[in-house]
């Protein structure tokens, strides 16, 4: 069992530009959550998708979207990226909605902002 | 709004120390409650959880009580190891089920172990 995968695991973006990233969740998983992680902070929510559709959302900007694909991989998309996106993004996968189950996350995907 | 607080570190300790870690929180009804711990160059990884009121988590020589009374649950080892040094997250889930499964962190607590 692979776990939790997200791609890339580092990526330099300029200011302004898009950015999307991946995850494959834990097999068997279908719920993905994404979460953005600055430097030495703790991880805040950002969406949640289940049955491919955004579940609920944390308190991030418009320009944070997502997908979730009918093989339950995920992908998060980042629009008019400024310095302050840049973060440790992680995908957390789970089973059916997350209620009462264990995440598992990924090692997550560092963006830097410049 | 629910939230999570955790004791500041950077905490440092000698190997065979006694850890504590602080973690308070705020939230309705009855979340469940986590800690996390991440290793340099990784993601996070479950340490323990606990569900309902008095439950104690533990995993690894670490523990942790549910204590609804004072809204804590603090981390305790009673010897760490120096391959103890990570961060480590305090985490609830709200029981709302428009909620569930997501997960609201604590800062973090940084622990190094030295020999």
């Amino acid at each position: 069992d692979a776990g939790v995968t997200q791609s890339p695991t580092h990526l330099i973006k300029t200011r302004g530009q898009q950015v999307t990233l991946r995850c494959s969740p834990k097999s068997g998983h279908d719920t993905v959550s994404w979460y953005q992680q600055a430097l030495g902070q703790g991880p805040q929510f950002i969406f949640q998708y289940y049955e491919e559709e955004e579940r609920q959302r944390g308190n991030f900007p418009d320009r944070f979207s997502g997908h979730q694909f009918p093989n339950y991989s995920s992908e998060l998309n980042v629009n008019a990226l400024l310095l302050g996106d840049s973060a440790l993004y992680l995908c957390a996968s789970s089973r059916g909605g997350g209620m009462n189950t264990e995440a598992f996350f990924g090692q997550g995907t560092r963006l830097t902002v410049v | 709004g629910d939230s999570v607080t955790q004791m500041e570190g950077p905490v440092t300790l000698s190997e065979e120390a006694f850890l504590t870690i602080n973690c308070t929180y705020t939230a309705t009804g009855y979340p469940s409650l986590f800690w996390y711990v991440q290793y340099p160059g990784e993601g996070l990884q479950l340490l323990l959880k606990a569900t309902k009121a008095d439950d104690k988590g533990s995993n690894k020589g670490f523990e942790a009580t549910y204590r609804k009374e004072t809204t804590s649950f603090h981390l305790e080892k009673g010897s760490v190891q120096v391959s103890d040094s990570a961060v480590y997250f305090c985490a609830l889930s709200p029981i709302n089920y428009n909620q569930g499964g997501k997960l609201i962190f604590g800062q973090g607590t940084e622990l190094s172990v030295k020999p």
